[in-house]
């Protein structure tokens, strides 16, 4: 089963609005990345947090570890057409090298 | 530096057939971890190689098998194919470990199975 469910499954949105999304986990993890997918395409890494940390930026993402509810935020602020991808949490458990993908977040930003 | 690149990008077989992906990884990177994506399933866990050893894998049958050669690059092989295997695969390499790294996906693979 997936270790990662993510909500909302689709969002759209218009140019320069806010866009969050969640991922929701089941066990302890080491790590949680985000990536983002285009179009079927290969994914690309977005930000690393680790278990330690409660909150991490990197230019218009932001995105908030909270480890008592096992659940992680991604935040990309004043969004752009080009941001149209689908997003995916991942999570590592303890370090074992072995990624678990959440069901992902459709995002559709309208110009 | 180049990225992961991944051959062949199309490739269409059928029932009982089996095939081979292969996946390069990125100069100096020596882990390559493999996933398949479909859209029922989603994104899923098929196994890592770290210097030629499989550190871990996910809960696949025995049909899916794979390897690492010295030079890091992998392959991974699907024998009896069946229509459930049409998918996107997908590779990913990293820094060796020592701590939670980021994956550099190919563009993957993508299988029809007729």
């Amino acid at each position: 089963s997936q270790q990662g469910e993510e909500d909302p499954q689709a969002l759209s949105i218009q140019e320069g609005e806010n866009a969050t999304m969640n991922c929701s986990y089941k066990t302890s993890i080491n790590n949680l990345q985000w990536y983002r997918q285009n179009s079927g395409r290969g994914l690309v890494h977005l930000i690393l947090i680790r278990s330690n940390e409660r909150e991490k930026h990197s230019g218009r993402l932001r995105v908030t570890l909270d480890t008592s509810k096992k659940s992680s935020s991604l935040l990309i602020t004043a969004s752009r057409a080009a941001d149209t991808a689908s997003y995916f949490c991942a999570t590592d458990t303890s370090g074992t090298y072995k990624y678990i993908f959440g069901t992902g977040t459709r995002l559709k930003v309208l110009a | 530096k180049a990225g992961v690149t991944q051959t062949p990008r199309y490739l269409i077989k059928t029932r009982g057939q089996q095939v081979t992906l292969s996946c390069s990884p990125i100069s100096g990177h020596r882990s390559v971890s493999w996933y398949q994506q479909t859209p029922g399933q989603g994104l899923q866990f098929l196994f890592e190689y770290f210097s030629e050893t499989q550190r871990n894998k996910g809960n696949f049958p025995g049909r899916f098998s794979g390897r690492q050669f010295s030079n890091s690059r992998s392959e991974m092989n699907v024998s009896t194919l069946e229509l459930g295997d049409s998918a996107l695969y997908l590779c990913a390499s990293s820094l060796p470990a020592g701590g939670p790294n980021e994956q550099f996906f190919g563009p993957g693979t993508r299988l029809t199975v007729l």
